[in-house]
């Protein structure tokens, strides 16, 4: 069954970077474009961050515009998001989800990211 | 991006039928899919494409659509049904945008 399982979340400071990772398992990675989807502590879901099977699409929300970059290396069949000049509204569960047609089929369990002095 | 608007909640007796709408002006032209997430876990796809329900989803999960509003419906609603549940769409720009949530009570 595909697994995606995602690390890196922790306790950072305003303004400091944290990367995350998503390991993906039991799935032809390459051939799945991912993305990155984060939910606020008691809030609902946002979309953040998408990137192509071969990596020649990537998007970004306007949240995130500029301060964080989705990457993948699919030879290891890992997705990362690299969160530089984090914010206090920063702090959500991170998630990572494949996408096809629009929608987000197979989802991690996230990985918790806090953002606070 | 655009918004898509859903009710906060929804409160259902076992048995009974609950319905869950989404509105949003581009969804006569783009697709809607649905999640249900439960309390401390991560968000599982419904229904996608309006009205088609993933392999393994029960037949008692169902979505229509009606111009700018589609609906989710949960016919038979059992206890294990309460959760939130979240409309999504696309926009023309390759951003992907949620509904609000909608919280299901099961009496």
């Amino acid at each position: 069954e595909a697994q995606l399982v995602e690390s890196g979340g922790g306790l950072v400071r305003p303004g400091g970077s944290l990367r995350l990772s998503c390991a993906a398992s039991e799935l032809t990675f390459s051939n799945h474009a991912m993305n990155w989807v984060r939910q606020a502590p008691g809030k609902g879901l946002e979309w953040i961050s998408y990137i192509s099977g071969r990596n020649t699409t990537i998007y970004y929300a306007d949240s995130v515009k500029g301060r964080f970059t989705i990457s993948r290396d699919n030879s290891k069949n890992l997705l990362f998001l690299h969160m530089n000049s984090l914010k206090a509204e920063d702090t959500a569960v991170y998630y990572c989800a494949t996408s096809f047609i629009d929608a987000f089929h197979i989802w991690g369990q996230g990985t918790m990211v806090t953002v606070s002095s | 991006s655009y918004e898509l608007t859903q009710p906060p909640s929804v409160s259902v007796s076992p048995g009974q039928t609950a319905r869950i709408t989404c509105s949003g002006d581009a969804l006569s032209d783009q697709y809607t899919y649905w999640y249900q997430q439960r309390p401390g876990q991560a968000p599982v796809l419904l229904i996608f494409k309006d009205d088609e329900r993933p392999s393994g989803i029960p037949e008692r999960f169902s979505g229509s659509t009606s111009g700018t509003t589609v609906t989710l419906t949960i016919s038979g609603v059992q206890a294990e049904d309460e959760a939130d549940y979240y409309c999504q769409s696309a926009d023309s720009s390759g951003s992907y945008v949620f509904g609000s949530g909608t919280k299901v009570t099961v009496l």
